[in-house]
Protein backbone atom coordinates (compact mmCIF):
# COMPACT_ATOMS: atom_id res chain seq x y z
CA UNK A 1 0.00 0.00 0.00
CA UNK A 2 1.32 3.04 -0.93
CA UNK A 3 1.02 6.41 1.00
CA UNK A 4 0.63 10.20 0.68
CA UNK A 5 3.53 11.49 -1.29
CA UNK A 6 4.13 15.14 -1.25
CA UNK A 7 6.48 17.17 -3.26
CA UNK A 8 8.71 19.21 -2.66
CA UNK A 9 9.52 18.99 0.39
CA UNK A 10 11.04 22.62 1.02
CA UNK A 11 11.55 25.56 -1.30
CA UNK A 12 11.81 29.17 -0.96
CA UNK A 13 10.05 31.73 -2.43
CA UNK A 14 9.63 35.61 -2.42
CA UNK A 15 6.79 37.83 -1.98
CA UNK A 16 4.29 38.38 -5.14
CA UNK A 17 5.68 34.65 -6.49
CA UNK A 18 3.19 31.69 -6.86
CA UNK A 19 3.75 28.41 -5.62
CA UNK A 20 2.70 24.75 -6.91
CA UNK A 21 2.80 21.66 -4.39
CA UNK A 22 1.73 18.30 -5.52
CA UNK A 23 0.48 15.90 -3.87
CA UNK A 24 0.08 12.00 -4.67
CA UNK A 25 -3.16 10.02 -2.33
CA UNK A 26 -2.45 7.05 -0.59
CA UNK A 27 -3.94 3.95 -2.92
CA UNK A 28 -7.98 3.38 -2.71
CA UNK A 29 -8.68 6.87 -1.66
CA UNK A 30 -9.99 9.22 -3.89
CA UNK A 31 -10.43 12.49 -1.32
CA UNK A 32 -7.82 14.76 -0.66
CA UNK A 33 -7.45 17.40 1.74
CA UNK A 34 -5.01 20.40 2.35
CA UNK A 35 -3.86 21.85 5.81
CA UNK A 36 -1.69 24.85 6.19
CA UNK A 37 0.41 24.76 9.27
CA UNK A 38 2.57 27.43 10.91
CA UNK A 39 5.04 27.05 12.92
CA UNK A 40 4.34 26.00 16.57
CA UNK A 41 -0.08 25.79 15.22
CA UNK A 42 -2.08 23.23 14.46
CA UNK A 43 -2.86 22.51 10.74
CA UNK A 44 -5.32 24.31 9.90
CA UNK A 45 -8.30 22.93 6.62
CA UNK A 46 -7.92 25.07 3.70
CA UNK A 47 -9.93 23.29 1.28
CA UNK A 48 -11.07 19.13 0.39
CA UNK A 49 -11.50 17.56 -3.14
CA UNK A 50 -13.54 14.58 -4.03
CA UNK A 51 -14.31 13.46 -7.71
CA UNK A 52 -11.70 16.52 -9.10
CA UNK A 53 -14.08 19.19 -7.97
CA UNK A 54 -13.72 21.04 -4.49
CA UNK A 55 -15.81 19.76 -1.94
CA UNK A 56 -15.93 22.26 1.75
CA UNK A 57 -13.57 24.90 1.85
CA UNK A 58 -11.68 26.81 5.21
CA UNK A 59 -11.37 30.48 5.65
CA UNK A 60 -8.74 30.97 2.87
CA UNK A 61 -8.59 33.53 0.37
CA UNK A 62 -8.84 32.64 -3.56
CA UNK A 63 -5.42 33.35 -4.27
CA UNK A 64 -5.09 29.46 -2.75
CA UNK A 65 -6.62 27.44 -5.14
CA UNK A 66 -6.44 23.52 -6.05
CA UNK A 67 -6.69 20.90 -8.69
CA UNK A 68 -7.58 17.25 -8.48
CA UNK A 69 -6.79 14.86 -11.48
CA UNK A 70 -8.00 11.71 -12.31
CA UNK A 71 -5.57 9.82 -10.77
CA UNK A 72 -6.87 11.44 -7.66
CA UNK A 73 -3.66 13.62 -6.90
CA UNK A 74 -4.30 16.84 -6.19
CA UNK A 75 -2.10 20.12 -6.46
CA UNK A 76 -2.07 23.63 -4.19
CA UNK A 77 -1.60 26.65 -6.11
CA UNK A 78 -0.67 30.17 -4.23
CA UNK A 79 -0.52 33.11 -6.12
CA UNK A 80 0.63 36.57 -5.23
CA UNK A 81 2.75 34.97 -1.97
CA UNK A 82 2.97 36.60 1.08
CA UNK A 83 5.48 36.63 3.98
CA UNK A 84 2.17 34.74 6.53
CA UNK A 85 2.74 32.24 3.73
CA UNK A 86 5.42 30.83 5.09
CA UNK A 87 4.29 27.45 6.70
CA UNK A 88 4.06 23.64 6.54
CA UNK A 89 1.62 22.73 3.72
CA UNK A 90 0.17 19.40 4.79
CA UNK A 91 -1.67 17.05 2.25
CA UNK A 92 -3.90 14.34 3.77
CA UNK A 93 -6.16 11.58 1.64
CA UNK A 94 -9.16 9.85 2.96
CA UNK A 95 -12.23 7.12 1.88
CA UNK A 96 -15.12 9.38 0.15
CA UNK A 97 -16.70 12.14 2.71
CA UNK A 98 -19.13 10.68 4.62
CA UNK A 99 -17.91 7.09 3.87
CA UNK A 100 -14.99 6.50 6.10
CA UNK A 101 -13.99 6.42 9.29
CA UNK A 102 -13.07 10.09 8.70
CA UNK A 103 -8.85 8.73 9.69
CA UNK A 104 -7.11 11.59 7.73
CA UNK A 105 -3.57 10.21 5.88
CA UNK A 106 -0.94 12.66 6.36
CA UNK A 107 1.88 13.23 3.80
CA UNK A 108 5.30 13.90 4.83
CA UNK A 109 4.46 17.96 4.21
CA UNK A 110 5.89 20.72 2.04
CA UNK A 111 7.60 23.48 3.99
CA UNK A 112 7.33 26.74 2.10
CA UNK A 113 9.44 29.67 3.17
CA UNK A 114 8.33 33.22 1.48
CA UNK A 115 11.37 35.82 1.76
CA UNK B 1 -17.81 28.85 15.26
CA UNK B 2 -16.61 25.37 16.15
CA UNK B 3 -14.02 25.69 18.35
CA UNK B 4 -10.80 22.85 20.13
CA UNK B 5 -8.78 24.13 22.73
CA UNK B 6 -5.75 22.03 24.34
CA UNK B 7 -4.69 24.05 27.31
CA UNK B 8 -1.33 22.56 27.23
CA UNK B 9 0.94 23.85 25.36
CA UNK B 10 3.91 21.37 26.88
CA UNK B 11 4.13 18.83 29.01
CA UNK B 12 6.75 16.06 30.06
CA UNK B 13 7.07 12.79 31.94
CA UNK B 14 9.10 10.30 32.75
CA UNK B 15 9.67 7.00 30.64
CA UNK B 16 7.05 4.62 31.72
CA UNK B 17 4.83 7.33 33.92
CA UNK B 18 1.16 7.97 32.73
CA UNK B 19 0.33 11.15 31.45
CA UNK B 20 -2.80 12.70 30.43
CA UNK B 21 -3.47 15.51 27.68
CA UNK B 22 -6.46 17.98 27.64
CA UNK B 23 -8.98 19.22 24.98
CA UNK B 24 -11.96 21.04 25.04
CA UNK B 25 -14.04 21.71 22.15
CA UNK B 26 -17.52 23.87 21.14
CA UNK B 27 -20.33 22.30 19.04
CA UNK B 28 -23.66 22.07 18.48
CA UNK B 29 -24.00 18.58 16.46
CA UNK B 30 -24.78 15.59 18.64
CA UNK B 31 -23.07 13.11 16.03
CA UNK B 32 -19.67 13.60 15.84
CA UNK B 33 -16.52 11.90 15.72
CA UNK B 34 -13.25 13.82 18.12
CA UNK B 35 -9.86 12.62 16.79
CA UNK B 36 -6.50 12.72 18.88
CA UNK B 37 -3.60 12.70 15.96
CA UNK B 38 0.13 12.29 16.67
CA UNK B 39 2.86 14.72 15.02
CA UNK B 40 6.55 13.12 15.64
CA UNK B 41 9.56 15.43 15.08
CA UNK B 42 9.78 13.35 11.12
CA UNK B 43 6.58 15.67 10.92
CA UNK B 44 4.39 13.15 9.33
CA UNK B 45 0.87 13.36 10.97
CA UNK B 46 -0.91 9.83 12.24
CA UNK B 47 -4.14 8.95 14.20
CA UNK B 48 -3.61 8.36 17.58
CA UNK B 49 -7.26 7.72 18.57
CA UNK B 50 -11.24 8.15 17.72
CA UNK B 51 -14.43 8.42 19.78
CA UNK B 52 -17.81 8.50 18.02
CA UNK B 53 -19.06 10.87 19.91
CA UNK B 54 -22.81 8.29 20.36
CA UNK B 55 -20.52 6.06 22.00
CA UNK B 56 -20.68 6.09 25.95
CA UNK B 57 -17.55 3.79 26.21
CA UNK B 58 -14.20 5.54 25.75
CA UNK B 59 -12.44 4.00 23.25
CA UNK B 60 -9.18 2.15 23.91
CA UNK B 61 -6.31 1.59 21.89
CA UNK B 62 -3.30 -0.28 23.67
CA UNK B 63 -2.11 2.30 25.78
CA UNK B 64 -4.04 5.08 25.18
CA UNK B 65 -7.35 5.68 25.81
CA UNK B 66 -9.49 8.84 26.04
CA UNK B 67 -11.96 10.28 28.67
CA UNK B 68 -14.94 11.49 26.73
CA UNK B 69 -16.73 13.54 28.53
CA UNK B 70 -19.67 14.81 25.85
CA UNK B 71 -21.91 17.02 28.36
CA UNK B 72 -18.55 18.92 29.46
CA UNK B 73 -17.17 18.61 25.65
CA UNK B 74 -14.23 17.79 27.19
CA UNK B 75 -11.78 14.61 25.27
CA UNK B 76 -8.55 14.14 27.05
CA UNK B 77 -6.03 11.71 26.17
CA UNK B 78 -4.67 9.18 28.95
CA UNK B 79 -0.85 7.77 27.50
CA UNK B 80 0.08 4.81 30.07
CA UNK B 81 3.46 3.18 30.65
CA UNK B 82 5.09 6.37 28.23
CA UNK B 83 7.62 5.01 25.82
CA UNK B 84 10.56 7.31 24.40
CA UNK B 85 8.85 6.72 21.15
CA UNK B 86 5.68 9.28 22.22
CA UNK B 87 7.79 12.35 21.91
CA UNK B 88 5.38 14.11 19.97
CA UNK B 89 2.88 17.35 19.00
CA UNK B 90 -0.43 15.89 20.04
CA UNK B 91 -3.50 17.47 18.22
CA UNK B 92 -6.89 17.47 19.54
CA UNK B 93 -8.94 17.48 16.04
CA UNK B 94 -12.82 17.93 15.68
CA UNK B 95 -14.66 17.78 12.03
CA UNK B 96 -15.84 20.97 11.18
CA UNK B 97 -17.26 20.90 8.02
CA UNK B 98 -17.65 17.05 7.64
CA UNK B 99 -16.04 14.21 9.25
CA UNK B 100 -12.78 14.66 6.79
CA UNK B 101 -12.83 18.13 7.42
CA UNK B 102 -11.25 18.73 10.63
CA UNK B 103 -10.31 21.76 13.12
CA UNK B 104 -7.04 20.96 15.12
CA UNK B 105 -6.16 22.46 18.79
CA UNK B 106 -3.12 24.23 19.10
CA UNK B 107 -1.26 21.18 20.09
CA UNK B 108 0.43 19.63 23.06
CA UNK B 109 4.32 18.77 22.86
CA UNK B 110 4.84 15.98 24.63
CA UNK B 111 8.38 14.93 26.15
CA UNK B 112 9.23 11.48 27.00
CA UNK B 113 12.22 11.51 29.46
CA UNK B 114 14.56 8.69 29.83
Amino acid sequence: ETGVTQSPTHLIKTRGQQVTLRCSSQSGHNTVSWYQQALGQGPQFIFQYYREEENGRGNFPPRFSGLQFPNYSSELNVNALELDDSALYLCASSSPPGQGTGELFFGEGSRLTVL
Amino acid sequence: AQTVTQSQPEMSVQEAETVTLSCTYDTSESNYYLFWYKQPPSRQMILVIRQEAYKQQNATENRFSVNFQKAAKSFSLKISDSQLGDTAMYFCAFPNFGNEKLTFGTGTRLTIIP
